[in-house]
C-alpha cells in the first residue's frame, strides 16, 4: 500500500534563510509526486509535481523539490523564504504500476511552515 | 481556485439531517473529487467521479454518497449528518488521474 510521511508538524525559519520541508513515501511501483501549499481559510494550490525525468523538479512561487529514489523522499526546498511563505505545506504521492494500475492521491498530514522577518 | 465554486461555504446542521454539498467547475474536467480535511489527518478522499455518473469510493466513504449528472457538477451527500463528520470539504478537479488536482476553496460543515 501506498504512503507519504511528512516527519515534521512545523517548520520554524527566519525570513531570508533557506528552508527544507521534508516528505518520505512508499510505494510498490513509480511514485507520481506532488506538493501543494494551502493559506489560511484557502483551498489547496499545487506548486509542483515530480513524474519522471530530472530529480530536481522547479516550481512555482520558488519553490523547487529534489526527488531521492535511494531515500525515498522529496523534499520541498527555496533558497531564500519569505514571511508570505507562511502556510501548511501538504505533500502526495500517487502509486503507479503501469497498464493503467494506480492508486488514489494519498496525502501526508502537513506540515506548518512559519518564516519570521 | 481554477474555476471551482463549492456551495455553501458554511453550514451547521443538526446530527440526523441530511446534507448535500455542491461542488461546480466551469473547467470541463473530467475528474472530480470530494475530499475532507481533519487536523493530524491531511486530506482524505471520500468518493470520485471519472465521468457522467461514473464514481468510485475513496479511504472514507462510509456515511457518504456522491452523483453527477452533468460534467460540471459533483454532489456529496450525508444522508444523516454524524458529529464524527463535522470537517471542511474540498472539492477538486483534474483531466486525468495521473495529474495535478485543482481544489476549491472549501465547505466547513458543521454538525451539532
Amino acid at each position: 500500500a501506498q504512503s507519504v510521511a511528512q516527519p515534521e508538524d512545523q517548520v520554524n525559519v527566519a525570513e531570508g534563510n533557506p528552508l527544507t520541508v521534508k516528505c518520505t513515501y512508499s510505494v510498490s511501483g513509480n511514485p507520481y509526486l506532488f506538493w501543494y501549499v494551502q493559506y489560511p481559510n484557502r483551498g489547496l494550490q499545487f506548486l509542483l509535481k515530480y513524474i519522471t525525468g530530472d530529480n530536481l523538479v522547479k516550481g512555482s512561487y520558488g519553490f523547487e523539490a529534489e526527488f531521492n529514489k535511494s531515500q525515498t523522499s522529496f523534499h520541498l526546498k527555496k533558497p531564500s523564504a519569505l514571511v508570505s511563505d507562511s502556510a501548511l505545506y501538504f505533500c502526495a504521492v500517487r502509486d503507479y504500476q503501469g497498464g493503467g494500475s494506480q492508486g488514489n492521491l494519498i496525502f501526508g498530514k502537513g506540515t506548518k511552515l512559519s518564516v519570521k522577518p | 481556485d481554477a474555476g471551482i465554486t463549492q456551495s455553501p461555504r458554511h453550514k451547521v446542521t443538526e446530527t440526523g439531517t441530511p446534507v448535500t454539498l455542491r461542488c461546480h467547475q466551469t473547467e470541463n474536467h473530467r475528474y472530480m473529487y470530494w475530499y475532507r480535511q481533519d487536523p493530524g489527518h491531511g486530506l482524505r478522499l471520500i468518493h470520485y467521479s471519472y465521468g457522467v455518473k461514473d464514481t468510485d469510493k475513496g479511504e472514507v466513504s462510509d456515511g457518504y454518497s456522491v452523483s453527477r449528472s452533468k460534467t460540471e457538477d459533483f454532489l456529496l451527500t450525508l444522508e444523516s449528518a454524524t458529529s464524527s463528520q463535522t470537517s471542511v470539504y474540498f472539492c477538486a478537479i483534474s483531466t486525468d488521474r495521473l495529474v495535478e488536482q485543482y481544489f476549491g476553496p472549501g465547505t466547513r460543515l458543521t454538525v451539532t
